[in-house]
């Protein structure tokens, strides 16, 4: 069975904190991705990978950085956590064929206060 | 730019009736399509796509879409509703425009079905 993990179900930090999210995908695919999910606003993408080492930016990247060290991890970072950061973090990856799903993580929800 | 619309934010249904959750997209060329389900603090499970051939796509628990080329619609659809559906649905599209898949959200409907 395919599986993406996200390391915290929930998590909570303070305002200025550097926080970690990390995502692991055990199906060697190329593509991984973070998104946002906010009500009303649905899933907005932050950073994609597509190769090792290899990133661009999303739609609303400001205040976050990735790091892909190794295919099967996707870490995402909030450089200094802010309460407008505040939401549901989704981790997913997918084959780099164009046709396929993508698969998601079982999410991160992260409150700063 | 790609883009899809879910023009509802909540469809109520009773169980047994028929249940549609209406999408419809904006893109260049032909679409790639796909339904999400997401139940409550979970991440999004895969439920069908449509690529290219037969207008009406079927996928997992008893799900359908119906693709409609004329209407630039992907209607998600299933013809008896449970309670057990109730959850929140995103529609997206492949974004073909650059050099990965990434996918493109709608922002969501939320499925309440009343016993």
């Amino acid at each position: 069975d395919v599986k993406v993990t996200q390391s915290s179900r929930y998590l909570v930090k303070r305002t200025g904190e550097k926080v970690f999210l990390e995502c692991v995908q055990d199906m060697d695919h190329e593509n991984m991705f973070w998104y946002r999910q906010d009500p009303g606003l649905g899933l907005r993408l932050i950073y994609f990978s597509y190769d090792v080492k290899m990133k661009e930016k999303g739609d609303i990247p400001e205040g976050y950085s990735v790091s892909r060290e190794k295919k099967e991890r996707f870490s995402l970072i909030l450089e200094s956590a802010s309460t407008n950061q505040t939401s549901m973090y989704l981790c997913a990856s997918s084959l780099r064929e164009r046709l396929t799903e993508a698969f998601f993580g079982q999410g991160t929800r992260l409150t700063v206060v | 730019a790609q883009s899809v619309a879910q023009p509802e934010d909540q469809v109520n249904v009773a169980e047994g009736n028929p249940l549609t959750v209406k999408c419809t997209y904006s893109v260049s060329g032909n679409p790639y399509l796909f339904w999400y389900v997401q139940y409550p603090n979970r991440g999004l499970q895969f439920l069908l796509k449509y690529i290219t051939g037969d207008n009406l796509v079927k996928g997992s628990y008893g799900f359908e879409a119906e693709f409609n080329k004329s209407q630039t619609s992907f209607h998600l659809k299933k013809p008896s509703a449970l309670v057990s559906d109730s959850a929140l649905y995103f529609c997206a599209v492949r974004d073909r425009s650059g050099a990965t898949n990434k996918l493109i959200f709608g922002t969501g409907t939320l499925l309440a079905v009343q016993p």
